[in-house]
């Protein structure tokens, strides 16, 4: 079982609408998680962080964090087509800086 | 804030030449780094973690001896790629943290190409 799991995709949502992005993680101890926005040819890119469970809302992003199901979210509303990017979800277990990505999940926003 | 500077951004080199990458956090203390390495339409591949005076800690089936990480204050770490040859052409991009549970924040890569 990997330990950060993301659905590859593609995954295509149109213009304005919400995109959903989903990540399971397996270590229970995990306590922080991130969201990194990715373009092709380019670095990762910091876009959101969570560690409590609930929702955190960032101008068009939420993070969403349910560690009893170990699940985090992202949702992006009102998508546009310069968020097509491939998204990365990463965990950080508690006093140990061993960050786990997933392999990302690529969405396109058709315009 | 947060910003980390990596360089150079291209390096295209011949067969047998040694690289140095550097990787600076320009406005926080780095307590660890890291190197990833990426191969186009591929995942982040963790390469190794460094501690700031430590030696680096290699992923399993990463050569030590040929990626050499110096990781001699917190705020810069090297990643010298030894002999490179052209299996060794990719993306490679560090990382820097400012303690545990805090954020990855990430150069913007060198692509490496070995002729």
């Amino acid at each position: 079982q990997k330990e950060v799991e993301q659905n590859s995709g593609p995954l295509s949502v149109p213009e304005g609408a919400i995109a959903s992005l989903n990540c399971t993680y397996s270590d229970r101890g995990s306590q922080s998680f991130f969201w990194y926005r990715q373009y092709s040819g380019k670095s990762p890119e910091l876009i959101m962080f969570i560690y409590s469970n609930g929702d955190k809302e960032d101008g068009r992003f939420t993070a969403q964090l349910n560690k009893a199901s170990q699940y985090v979210s992202l949702l992006i509303r009102d998508s546009q087509p310069s968020d097509s990017a491939t998204y990365l979800c990463a965990v950080n277990s508690y006093n140990n800086n061993d960050m786990r990505f997933g392999a990302g999940t690529r969405l396109t926003v058709k315009p | 804030g947060a910003v980390v500077s990596q360089h150079p951004s291209w390096v295209i080199c011949k067969s047998g030449t040694s690289v140095k990458i550097e990787c600076r956090s320009l406005d926080f203390q780095a307590t660890t780094m890291f190197w990833y390495r990426q191969f186009p339409k591929q995942s982040l591949m963790l390469m190794a973690t460094s501690n700031e005076g430590s030696k680096a800690t290699y992923e399993q089936g990463v050569e030590k001896d040929k990626f050499l990480i110096n990781h001699a204050s917190l705020t810069l770490s090297t990643l010298t790629v030894t002999s490179a040859h052209p299996e060794d052409s990719s993306f490679y991009i560090c990382s820097a943290s400012g303690g545990n549970n805090q954020p990855q924040h990430f150069g913007d890569g060198t692509r490496l190409s070995i002729l």
